[in-house]
């Protein structure tokens, strides 16, 4: 019972290019989103979050959609950098719940 | 460093023995999480404390497995007698306490890798 899915394992991009990683889910009592990027031997670090309230939110390089009809979210890195190269999580919380869901992550390779 | 802490980074533990994980919240924060990460896979929900108190242990195994977040000191994770099957990555969370909506954000810590051999 996948309730987050991430259903591309890894991307590659070009440095300076846009990635996109998706994120799809099936419970619609998911009220906020999150992505964290996990480098190897490390924990998670949080990017950045969106409410179900809003279809977009935005942190400098880091976009994240989200497309409520869709139970769908995606993040936009722009331009790449070889830095973000890591494993990128996808999670989801339920209004006043305590646990997240996770996905099971996308790796992205950024090439210089 | 104000993040989460958790020792030991690494714990190598044969079969049957206990495995003990710590965890330090952020400053500030009263609200700890455990996630535990096998090979290949996304991070589970095990369990989630605030001190002296378990709220929520959906996430844990029946057996063998107990969590604890006392009033002073870390939050502990214990596994007793280990099985191979134990083998993975440990890590802990902590969020502030709840505001309206329940959208705090949870910040992880290094993780536990635990090898049973």
């Amino acid at each position: 019972d996948q309730q987050v899915k991430q259903n591309s394992p890894s991307l590659s991009v070009q440095e300076g290019r846009i990635s996109i990683l998706n994120c799809d889910y099936t419970n619609s009592m998911f009220d906020y989103f999150l992505w964290y990027k996990k480098y190897p031997a490390e924990g998670p670090t949080f990017l950045i979050s969106i409410s179900s309230i809003k279809d977009k939110n935005e942190d400098g390089r880091f976009t994240v959609f989200l497309n409520k009809s869709a139970k769908h979210l995606s993040l936009h890195i722009v331009p790449s950098q070889p830095g973000d190269s890591a494993v990128y999580f996808c999670a989801a919380k339920m209004e006043y719940g305590n646990k997240l869901v996770f996905g099971a992550g996308t790796i992205l390779r950024v090439k210089s | 460093n104000a993040g989460v802490m958790q020792n030991p980074r690494h714990l190598v533990r044969r079969r049957g023995q206990e495995a003990r994980l710590r965890c330090s919240p952020m400053k500030g924060h009263s609200h700890v999480y455990w996630y535990r990460q096998l090979p290949e896979e996304g991070l589970k929900f095990m369990v989630y404390l605030q001190k002296e108190n378990i709220i929520d242990e959906s996430g844990m195994p029946k057996e063998r497995f107990s969590a604890e977040f006392p009033k002073e000191g870390p939050s502990i994770l214990r596994i007793q007698q280990v099985v191979r099957g134990d083998s993975a990555a440990y890590f802990c969370a902590s969020s502030p306490m709840f505001t309206a909506g329940g959208q705090e954000t949870q910040y992880f810590g290094p993780g536990t890798r635990l090898l049973v051999l």
